[in-house]
């Protein structure tokens, strides 16, 4: 079946523009992941999504970052007035269920530049 | 703050050479995972590891969980340019396992030249 998907694959905005990035998961998948990557790094912890529960929202770096999950699938995470250290590749995950040692199934990334 | 040391963060082999990367912290997993991640992909998961001393394979590749659960390693045998990629500990801490939510290692970037 199809994997997790997001858009757009590439995004350049001017700062203090706000942006919407997009995650289509895995149908079926219950938890939804967003995080942060740097050149080169590991991954940043944003936000999670587990089926009508409360977000842990407790990765966000600042009240400029937000996400929601509608109908338990799409999640779009929003970067209000951007600024020039929000430029990363920003990972969706979904998995199956919640819980430790379960696989998460990664989309591609979005690559967010702020000039 | 829970944090997971990867090293080395960079290295750089010759085909054939055996390499090992570690991944430590001072907090215990309930879980660790290894994923590999290529350029313009996301992580894509090699091995989940749960039990303290755990030895699993992966043709070439070995894994290992500390017996504490507060480490862990990549083993590779016999490195092929194909084997070329950023590595990827990451873990589910003791308390956290009910979310799934992970920490991750900063990355270990292997180059293999043929």
């Amino acid at each position: 079946g199809a994997g997790v998907s997001q858009s757009p694959s590439n995004k350049v905005t001017e700062k203090g523009k706000d942006v919407e990035l997009r995650c289509d998961p895995i149908s079926g998948h219950t938890a939804l992941y967003w995080y942060r990557q740097s050149l080169g790094q590991g991954l940043e912890f944003l936000i999670y999504f587990q089926g009508n529960s409360a977000p842990d929202k407790s990765g966000l770096p600042s009240d400029r970052f937000s996400a929601e999950r509608t109908g338990g699938s799409v999640s779009t995470l929003t970067i209000q007035r951007t600024q020039q250290e929000d430029s990363a590749v920003y990972l969706c995950a979904s998995s199956l269920l919640a819980g430790g040692g379960r696989e998460q199934y990664f989309g591609p990334g979005t690559r967010l530049t702020v000039t | 703050t829970q944090l997971l040391e990867q090293s080395p963060q960079f290295l750089s082999i010759q085909e054939g050479e055996n390499l090992t990367v570690y991944c430590n912290s001072s907090s215990v997993f309930s879980s660790l995972q290894w994923y590999r991640q290529e350029p313009g992909e996301g992580p894509v998961l090699l091995v989940t590891v749960v039990t303290g001393g755990e030895v699993k394979k992966l043709k070439r590749l070995t894994f290992q969980f500390g017996d504490a659960r507060k480490d862990s390693s990549l083993h590779i045998t016999a490195a092929q340019p194909g084997d070329t990629g950023l590595y990827l500990c990451a873990g589910a801490y003791v308390g956290s396992s009910n979310t799934g939510k992970l920490i991750f290692g900063q990355g270990t970037t292997l180059q293999v030249k043929p």
